[in-house]
């Protein structure tokens, strides 16, 4: 399968423990983006990246949530301390940005339960 | 920032007649527009997408229009089928950031 894939399918954990999900994009993508989707909801822009730099993060994401993509590939998103509310599906999405915007293409996602 | 809005939240529809879709949005930088299928426990696909220098686009029974002006676009779905039942989302990119309407839920009766 060629196209973007996600780390873990699900997780579920305990109110104060650290989560890590993990986000393989497209091969040839340059850009890497994270959303948020709660049930009922469009998915919420998080964070995203262009190669290894973080361009932009959401004023909506706290001080717990970090996300690094240290070689311009994969990524990782990691929340400390999580809360009943980080409960979502966690959607990760690559393009391709050459010039102007373009389709990105969506991972299956990770669906997080905060107990 | 951006905002999208998209209506109604539901439409239901009988099979074989057409389905509009409505969304504003806010931001008069915004100049890519994708529509975004997801089916039930599954990831979001595009389906058709439009940019700010073309008023309309289509793609066999599927279009979009854009408003630029009205800060309008809309998706047309002719002759509608059962597997065409799903949430759609607009959504509006500028700056290089994706914002999604709430989506819609589009359920197309047999």
């Amino acid at each position: 399968d060629t196209g973007v894939s996600q780390d873990p399918r699900h997780k579920i954990t305990k109110r104060g423990q650290n989560v890590t999900f993990r986000c393989d994009p497209i091969s040839e993508h340059n850009r890497l983006y994270w959303y948020r989707q709660t049930l009922g909801q469009g998915p919420e822009f998080l964070t995203y990246f262009q190669n290894e730099a973080q361009l932009e993060k959401s004023r909506l994401l706290s001080d717990r949530f970090s996300a690094e993509r240290p070689k311009g590939s994969f990524s990782t998103l990691e929340i400390q301390r999580t809360e009943q509310g980080d409960s979502a599906m966690y959607l990760c999405a690559s393009s391709l940005e050459i010039s102007g915007d373009n389709e990105q293409f969506f991972g299956p996602g990770t669906r997080l339960t905060v107990l | 920032g951006e905002n999208v809005e998209q209506h109604p939240s539901t439409l239901s529809v009988q099979e074989g007649d057409s389905a509009v879709i409505k969304c504003t949005y806010s931001d008069s930088a915004s100049n890519y527009f994708p529509w975004y299928k997801q089916e039930l426990g599954k990831r979001p696909q595009l389906i058709i997408d439009i940019r700010s220098n073309v008023g309309e686009k289509k793609d066999q029974r599927i279009a979009v229009t854009l408003n630029k002006t009205a800060k309008h676009f809309s998706l047309h779905i002719t002759e509608t089928q059962p597997e065409d039942s799903a949430v759609y989302f607009c959504a509006a990119v500028a700056n290089s950031k994706l914002t999604f309407g709430k989506g819609i839920t589009l359920s197309v009766r047999p």
